[in-house]
């Protein structure tokens, strides 16, 4: 059973311009949410994370939006470079899991130049 | 940048063969995890550990096995590897609760 689901599947987008995923969770005793971006052959890196007692978090060009009571919450990279083209995964988790995170399917993004 | 190392990164061995997976972080991270990922998939859980002695198995369903018997190390078997089983392993590890989980670069495994 898929804990998160995460869309689009794939993404193309302009450079300089706003790429959009959105990522939804069913289970309210999640608590972490953080967002991971992986380039081909390589491991998954943090890009950005969030807990719910806050509804937006900003770190350069990348800001994740949070909506508790829609069980939502969306990646947005501003002034999108073609080298942000990589897949992107959110992720959720409860700290009774020791944090072992449940990751959405994944966002293949292009930025084209 | 994360000090996580997984060996092998690429292997290929045929049906029915003993495999190891090797996974070794030199942060001192109490919590260690494989992860399976098959190409442009996501990620699945299949093991965990929140220290020596302790493993437990994911939310994924697999027939490998693993151990901790040093902070340090934490590797993957498969006592006998099967084609279903080609995929790629990624390791990950954490400390306390609340904080990153770093990754290693993965090992990919491909059974003929």
């Amino acid at each position: 059973q898929q804990q998160v689901k995460q869309s689009p599947q794939s993404l193309i987008v302009q450079k300089g311009g706003i790429s959009i995923i959105n990522c939804a969770y069913e289970n309210t005793a999640f608590d972490y949410f953080p967002w991971y971006q992986q380039f081909p052959g390589k491991g998954p890196a943090l890009l950005i994370a969030i807990r719910p007692d806050v509804s937006e978090k900003k770190e350069g060009r990348f800001t994740i939006s949070f909506n508790k009571s829609a069980k939502q919450f969306s990646l947005h990279i501003m002034d999108s470079q073609p080298g942000d083209s990589a897949t992107y995964f959110c992720a959720a988790a409860r700290q009774g899991s020791g944090y072992a995170l449940n990751f959405g399917k994944g966002t293949s993004l292009l930025v084209t130049p | 940048e994360a000090d996580i190392y997984q060996t092998p990164r690429y292997l290929v061995i045929g049906t029915g063969k003993k495999i190891t997976l090797e996974c070794s972080q030199t942060m001192g991270h109490d919590k260690m995890y494989w992860y399976q990922q098959d190409p442009g998939m996501e990620l699945h859980l299949i093991h965990y550990s929140y220290g020596v002695n302790s493993t437990e198995k994911g939310d994924l369903s697999s027939e490998s096995t693993v151990s901790r018997i040093r902070t340090e190390h934490f590797p993957l078997t498969l006592e006998s590897a099967r084609p279903s089983h080609t995929s790629q392993y990624l390791c990950a590890s954490s400390r306390g609760t609340g904080n990153t989980i770093y990754f290693g670069e993965g090992s990919w495994l491909t059974v003929v």
